[in-house]
């Protein structure tokens, strides 16, 4: 069963911090990596669907890096805002046809 | 206004009871999918479908049953015979190729005492 992992489980920054969060995935038969944020008593919403190896993307303050050969990606806020608490999720397709999902890394930010 | 909705926001049942969640898509999308969520766990797949009269079971199917007689729907029957039923529920939709992001649904919250 393909594993995907996030690390921090949690964060707590003050506003104006910058932070960063890992996603780990087998590095091997790679096909794509999404992000999503999932904000409190909403639905979860894609920020990224990442495919090349190297491939930086980036939505206002947030980016995401990808490394497909050693098996991560990193998702970056810049200058993190209190809408910016949420859970972040990211995964990667298994077997047969579907997305794996970490467990997600929570940020919470105070004002 | 397209999107995806989930109804019964919450939902409670009794031990023993059938009990169908409702998925309903708009967006034109082929596949859609159920998952499960569970507190510090990721989003679990129960079961998906990437065409209409056609389903895949996913990795905790069990206690699970889904059909797909329209596009635009994929209802999922948690029965009797699923030992943990209380849960968050989320529907999604997509293209069915994974270079595409999934659209989720606001979720059903299922408690059975």
């Amino acid at each position: 069963i393909l594993n995907v992992e996030q690390s921090p489980q949690s964060l707590h920054v003050q506003e104006g911090d910058s932070t960063n969060f890992t996603c780990s995935f087998p590095s091997s038969n790679f096909y794509a990596l999404h992000w999503y944020r999932w904000e409190t008593a909403k639905s979860p919403k894609a920020l990224f669907v990442m495919t090349l190896n190297g491939d930086e993307k980036k939505k206002g303050r947030i980016s995401a890096t990808l490394n497909t050969k050693e098996g991560y990606s990193y998702l970056y806020i810049k200058g993190s805002q209190p809408e910016d608490s949420a859970t972040y999720l990211c995964a990667t397709p298994g077997n047969g046809n579907k997305l794996v999902f970490g467990a997600g890394t929570i940020l919470r930010v105070k004002s | 206004d397209g999107g995806i909705t989930q109804s019964p926001k919450y939902l409670f049942r009794k031990e023993g009871q059938n009990v169908t969640l409702s998925c309903e898509q708009n967006l034109n999308h082929d596949a859609m999918y159920w998952y499960r969520q569970d507190p510090g766990q990721g989003l679990r797949l129960i079961y998906y479908s990437q065409i209409v009269n056609d389903f895949q079971k996913g990795d905790i199917a069990e206690g699970y049953s889904v059909s797909r007689e329209k596009k635009e729907s994929f209802p999922l029957t948690v029965t009797s015979a699923q030992k943990n039923p209380t849960a968050f529920y989320l529907c999604a939709s997509g293209r069915g190729s994974f270079g595409y992001e999934q659209y989720f649904g606001p979720g059903t919250r299922l408690t059975v005492t």
